[in-house]
C-alpha cells in the first residue's frame, strides 16, 4: 500500500515571496503519478500540477513547480510570487500507473494550510 | 460544461436517518468515486466505480452504498447515518486507462450527523 506524508499541517507566506511545501511518500512502484491539488475556502478540488515518475525533469505550471526526487521519494510544492489567491490547503497525491482498470486510487497527504499575507 | 454535479451542498441528519448523496457527470467516464474528507486526515476513498454495473469498496466502505445503474451517475447511500459519518463528502471522476489526465471532483457535500 500507499502512503503519503504531509509533514508541515500549516504555513505562511509574505504575498510576492517563495513558499515551498514538502512531501514525502512509500510505494514499491515504478511507475506512477504524483500531484498537487489546491482546495480554497469554496472547497473545489483543483489540480495545480503533475509529475509523472519516468520523467526525470520537475514539472513547471506558471509559478508552481515541483522538485522531484525519486529515490528519496520526495516531491515538494515551490509557488513563487505567492498571491492571495494560493491562500487554500494543498494536498499532495499519488497515483499508481494504470491504477483505473486495477482498481487502485488516489492516496492522498493529509494537508498543508497555507496562508499568504498581505 | 456542468462536469461532475454534487447534490446537497450541506446536509443535517438525525442518528439513524438515511439519506442518498447524488453525483452525476455528463463527461462519459468509466471511472467514478466517493471520498469523505475529514481534518487531519485527507481523503479517504469510500468506493469507486469503473463502470456501468461494477462497484468496489475503498479504504472506509462500512456504512455506505453505492450502485452505479449509468455512466452518469453514482449515488452515495448511508442506510442508518452515525455522527462518525460528519463529513465533507467528494465524488470524482475520470475516464478509464488515461493516467495522463486529471480527475474531475464535484464542489462536496457538507454532511453534519447530529
Amino acid at each position: 500500500a500507499q502512503t503519503v506524508t504531509q509533514s508541515q499541517p500549516e504555513m505562511s507566506v509574505q504575498e510576492a515571496e517563495t513558499v515551498t511545501l514538502s512531501c514525502t511518500y512509500d510505494t514499491s512502484e515504478n511507475n506512477y503519478y504524483l500531484f498537487w491539488y489546491k482546495q480554497p475556502p469554496s472547497r473545489q478540488m483543483i489540480l495545480v500540477i503533475r509529475q509523472e515518475a519516468y520523467k526525470q525533469q520537475n514539472a513547471t505550471e506558471n509559478r508552481f513547480s515541483v522538485n522531484f526526487q525519486k529515490a528519496a521519494k520526495s516531491f515538494s510544492l515551490k509557488i513563487s510570487d505567492s498571491q492571495l489567491g494560493d491562500t487554500a490547503m494543498y494536498f499532495c497525491a499519488f497515483m499508481k500507473h494504470g491504477w483505473k482498470s486495477s482498481g487502485d486510487k488516489l492516496t492522498f497527504g493529509t494537508g498543508t494550510r497555507l496562508a499568504v499575507r498581505p | 460544461n456542468a462536469g461532475v454535479t454534487q447534490t446537497p451542498k450541506f446536509q443535517v441528519l438525525k442518528t439513524g436517518q438515511s439519506m442518498t448523496l447524488q453525483c452525476a457527470q455528463d463527461m462519459n467516464h468509466e471511472y467514478m468515486s466517493w471520498y469523505r474528507q475529514d481534518p487531519g486526515m485527507g481523503l479517504r476513498l469510500i468506493h469507486y466505480s469503473v463502470g456501468a454495473g461494477i462497484t468496489d469498496q475503498g479504504e472506509v466502505p462500512n456504512g455506505y452504498n453505492v450502485s452505479r445503474s449509468t455512466t452518469e451517475d453514482f449515488p452515495l447511500r448511508l442506510l442508518s447515518a452515525a455522527p462518525s459519518q460528519t463529513s465533507v463528502y467528494f465524488c470524482a471522476s475520470s475516464p478509464l486507462g488515461h493516467p495522463d489526465t486529471e480527475a474531475f471532483f464535484g464542489q462536496g457535500t457538507r454532511l453534519t450527523v447530529v
